[in-house]
């Protein structure tokens, strides 16, 4: 059972305007989410996160909203560059389930293509 | 430069091979990370290492083996893999303790053939 999903595989935007990107996760015990984006033949880069405690959380073009009781976070670009044209992985993890480290539950990607 | 190195890139081998894949960061970080990412599923995670704890997934084969002789290094070794095991596999690396994200490596690509 997929406990953090990405349901549209692939988004198209022209260059200027706003992408949104949605993912939906199942798991409550979920306290710190974050978004990855990853360019073919690279490994993911860590773009933004947001806590639990937080419904918003800005970084330049970049904001992830976090709407708990949906347990659904979006990030929004603005305004997307052609240079955004990447795959997009939503991931979770549940600190307060133990343990020290970082076991990150992640989606399948969202394709996101900006058009010039 | 991500600080995290993987090497091979690019592996091909048989299924009666047995090779390595080798993970190094330079992060300062103490735990590490095997993750498995294959055509349209999700990242999944593999193998964790910390100086506090191991924890390895029980749906992994046992024809993955991890190993990480210290808080730089881990390695993957693989013997008798299959053809669905061709995969990207990613090692990551993060500091322990509330709300840190995980580093990645740019993969091996492992093809079996």
């Amino acid at each position: 059972d997929q406990q953090v999903k990405q349901n549209s595989p692939s988004l198209s935007v022209q260059e200027g305007r706003i992408s949104i990107l949605n993912c939906d996760y199942t798991n409550s015990m979920f306290d710190y989410f974050l978004w990855y984006k990853k360019y073919p033949a690279e490994g993911p880069t860590f773009l933004i996160s947001i806590s639990s405690i937080k419904d918003k959380n800005e970084d330049g073009r970049f904001t992830v909203f976090l709407n708990k009781s949906a347990k659904h976070l979006s990030l929004h670009i603005v305004p997307s560059q052609p240079g955004d044209s990447a795959v997009y992985f939503c991931a979770a993890s549940a600190r307060r389930s133990g343990g020290a480290t970082n076991k990150l539950i992640f989606g399948t990607g969202t394709l996101l293509a900006v058009q010039p | 430069e991500t600080g995290v190195t993987q090497t091979p890139r690019h592996l091909v081998m048989g299924m009666t091979n047995k090779k390595s894949l080798k993970c190094e960061q330079h992060l300062g970080h103490n735990a590490m990370y095997w993750y498995k990412q294959s055509a349209k599923k999700p990242l999944e995670l593999m193998f964790v290492y910390s100086l506090e704890e191991r924890v390895e997934n029980n749906s992994v084969p046992s024809r993955f083996s991890p190993e990480c002789p210290n808080s730089s290094h881990l390695f993957l070794h693989l013997h008798t893999l299959q053809p669905e095991d061709s995969a990207l596999y990613l090692c990551a690396s993060s500091p322990t303790g509330l709300n840190t994200e995980a580093f990645f490596g740019q993969g091996t690509r492992l093809t079996v053939v």
